[in-house]
């Protein structure tokens, strides 16, 4: 098994771009979510889907999108990127929400300028 | 909000001595408590998982305890090593248990 995967692991934007950051497991997880971590901040939740075609807002969901149209993949969508989203953003899931341990991916550091 | 602490945000060992990491919370109504590790450029990878109705939780060398009572948690790592250097964070479900509160992590570091 591969775990969580996400693509890509570096990215550059110019302000106002727009890109899709892309994970994907291979668990038959039903739990997927994104954080970012930035100094000083520690992680934070960005957005979370308990399911297939369910998802829900976390601690920071200004200025991202997410759907779930299967199991297996939950990107998030960065519509038009600000500085203020220079991150490195982690993708995660589990069998059951917080009732498992979380499984993470190895990160996507994005750099807006 | 459920918030996490975790006290001091960096320490230095020699290598064989025993870790001490503790990790506050404010809501003692959590179901468990998670403690990951994360390498430098790397994700986080979960080390153990305690259950509310649980005191420890052991994995080799790592301890972890949980006082729910008194919104605390220690993780012990005995006999450290230089590979054990790394950051170490805590984490608590809240809003229903779809969410996690981290803490901002511990970062060690182990001198040979």
């Amino acid at each position: 098994n591969a775990g969580v995967t996400q693509t890509p692991k570096f990215q550059v934007l110019k302000t106002g771009q727009s890109m899709t950051l892309q994970c994907a497991q291979d668990m038959n997880h039903e739990y997927m979510s994104w954080y970012r971590q930035d100094p000083g901040m520690g992680l934070r939740l960005i957005h979370y889907s308990v399911g297939a075609g369910i998802t829900d807002q976390g601690e920071v969901p200004n200025g991202y999108n997410v759907s779930r149209s299967t199991t297996e993949d939950f990107p998030l969508r960065l519509l038009s990127a600000a500085p203020s989203q220079t991150s490195v953003y982690f993708c995660a899931s589990t069998a059951a929400g917080s009732r498992e341990k979380l499984f993470f991916g190895s990160g996507t550091q994005l750099s807006v300028l | 909000k459920q918030e996490v602490t975790q006290i001091p945000a960096a320490l230095s060992v020699p290598e064989g001595e025993n870790l001490v990491l503790n990790c506050s919370f404010t809501d003692s109504a959590i179901y468990n408590l998670q403690w990951f590790r994360q390498d430098p450029g790397k994700g986080l990878t979960s080390l153990l998982l305690i259950q509310s109705s649980q005191r420890e939780q052991t994995s080799g060398r790592l301890n972890a305890s949980l006082d729910k009572s008194s919104g605390r948690s220690t993780l012990y790592i005995a006999a450290s090593q230089p590979g054990d250097s790394a950051t170490y964070l805590c984490a608590v479900p809240y809003y229903g248990n779809n969410r996690l509160a981290f803490g901002k992590g511990n970062q060690v570091v182990v001198i040979p």
